[in-house]
């Protein structure tokens, strides 16, 4: 596509229930990243991916957190349980990768626990 | 590992005034560096980059960098500020080893007054 689509653009789910975080990296970028932006705070990293493999996960904040990604393409990040503090938006990011490192943003998904 | 800092939170200029953001990294080589711009509800992007070459680099919108290496910094600058540069900006530093996902600063809130 044009740029890096994520969805839902917003998603207000209850403690404890879980959620899915899509997102569609521009086609032919192989590294996908996941990022975490709190209210006030800047860009945390949560998971790195090149092509289908995982090589960082060392963000991802507890074992509620995990992602996926198929035919090195589109990536879903899945919290269960979630807590109140899972509120934030999560921004998705892809770039060619190797050495050229320009990530390309989407808009984010909004994710509010209530 | 790399870090950023951004010791400014918020900033108010005036429209037409000049603008100066801080940035200094930390990392033990050489990095690529980055500033990216947040507009309210917009996803982030990319103004500049240095990756080798010209220590001062154009970016898009009329912004420009510095990287300065005895001072790890790489400092955002503008010499007129309009209302619509109004946002939040980070600076983000990235390892040459590729392949690594870019770590970010906190954030610059910018704030444009007539």
């Amino acid at each position: 596509g044009a740029g890096v689509s994520q969805s839902p653009s917003n998603k207000v789910t209850e403690k404890g229930k879980d959620v899915e975080l899509r997102c569609d990296p521009i086609s032919g970028h192989t590294a996908l990243y996941w990022y975490r932006q709190s209210l006030g705070q800047g860009l945390e990293f949560l998971i790195y991916f090149q092509g289908n493999s995982a090589p960082d996960k060392s963000g991802l904040p507890s074992d509620r957190f995990s992602a996926e990604r198929t035919g090195g393409s589109v990536s879903t990040l899945t919290i269960q349980r979630t807590q109140q503090e899972d509120s934030a938006v999560y921004l998705c990011a892809s770039s060619l990768g190797g050495a050229l490192l320009e990530a390309f943003f989407g808009q984010g998904t909004r994710l509010t626990v209530v | 590992a790399q870090s950023v800092t951004q010791p400014d939170i918020h900033i108010t200029v005036s429209e037409g005034a000049s603008l100066e953001l801080r940035c200094n990294y930390s990392y033990g080589a050489t990095p690529y560096l980055f500033w990216y711009v947040q507009s309210p509800g917009q996803g982030l992007q990319l103004l500049l980059k240095y990756f080798s070459g010209d220590t001062l680099v154009q970016g898009i919108k009329g912004f420009e960098a510095e990287f300065k290496r005895s001072q790890s910094s790489f400092n955002l600058r503008k010499p007129s500020v309009h209302w619509s540069d109004a946002a939040e900006y980070f600076c983000a530093v990235g390892a040459r080893s590729g392949n690594t996902p870019l770590v970010f600063g906190k954030g610059t809130r910018l704030s444009v007054i007539a």
